[in-house]
């Protein structure tokens, strides 16, 4: 399974930092999404990681603000949020992948960012 | 503007067939696989189909996923009232380098 953390109230400009901790499946094997869905609004992808950590790719609206990063001895992805905005304001999901960089198996339940100041 | 398009709704009535459509393009659905999520009123997304076509452990056989070309399917037989939902596709697109999903579709049933 997948768990998130790290969610909270942030002000606009400041960071934050998410986590997602994988258990009962052999987490070094899969790449792993980042995906977010603002308050009544549609999924969004956010950013994927390889599963050994040399490729990433963001999208467009958090490039050069967000940065992806994994610890596989700890069975840990990471989501550095920086200069953060109210329209990052969304619930945060980490999934991981299929095949090339499908939608996986594996989907946590979630953690709220609310910018606001 | 989604990169995968779904219908804004459908409807059936209870025990009826629905599908939902996904269209993409050669870049997205028509070199990977699709997936198709399950959003009941104020809780997570929930995966119902992955690779196209397989269900994850738990997910009734009424619930069916296939592809074809740059377009993707989902089907539910036996449509009980705890379906209704919005239902998502997603996949990843080769040439945007880029996740993407389909805008929702919100399924009623009668």
């Amino acid at each position: 399974q997948l768990v998130e953390s790290g969610g909270g109230v942030v002000q606009p400009g400041r960071s934050l930092r998410l986590s997602c901790a994988a258990s009962g499946f052999t987490f070094s094997n899969y790449g792993m999404h980042w995906i977010r869905q603002a308050p009544a609004k549609g999924l969004e992808w956010v950013a994927v990681m390889s599963y050994d950590g040399r490729n990433k790719y963001f999208a467009d609206s958090v490039k050069g603000r967000f940065t992806i990063s994994r610890d596989n001895s700890k069975n840990t992805l990471y989501l550095q949020m920086n200069s953060l905005r109210t329209e990052d304001t969304a619930v945060y999901y980490c999934a991981t992948t299929s095949i090339g960089y499908s939608y996986g198996y594996f989907w946590g339940q979630g953690t709220l960012v609310t910018v606001s100041s | 503007q989604s990169v995968l398009t779904q219908p804004p709704s459908v409807s059936a009535a209870p025990g009826q067939k629905v599908t939902i459509s996904c269209s993409g393009n050669s870049s997205n659905i028509g070199k990977n696989y699709v997936s198709w999520f399950q959003q009941l009123p104020g809780t997570a997304p929930k995966l119902l189909i992955y690779d196209n076509n397989n269900r994850p452990s738990g997910i009734p056989d009424r619930f069916s996923g296939s592809r074809s070309g740059t377009s993707a399917t989902l089907g539910i037989t036996g449509l009980q009232t705890g379906d209704e939902a919005d239902y998502y596709c997603g996949t990843w697109d080769t040439s945007l380098i880029s996740g993407v999903f389909g805008g929702g579709t919100k399924l009623t049933v009668l």
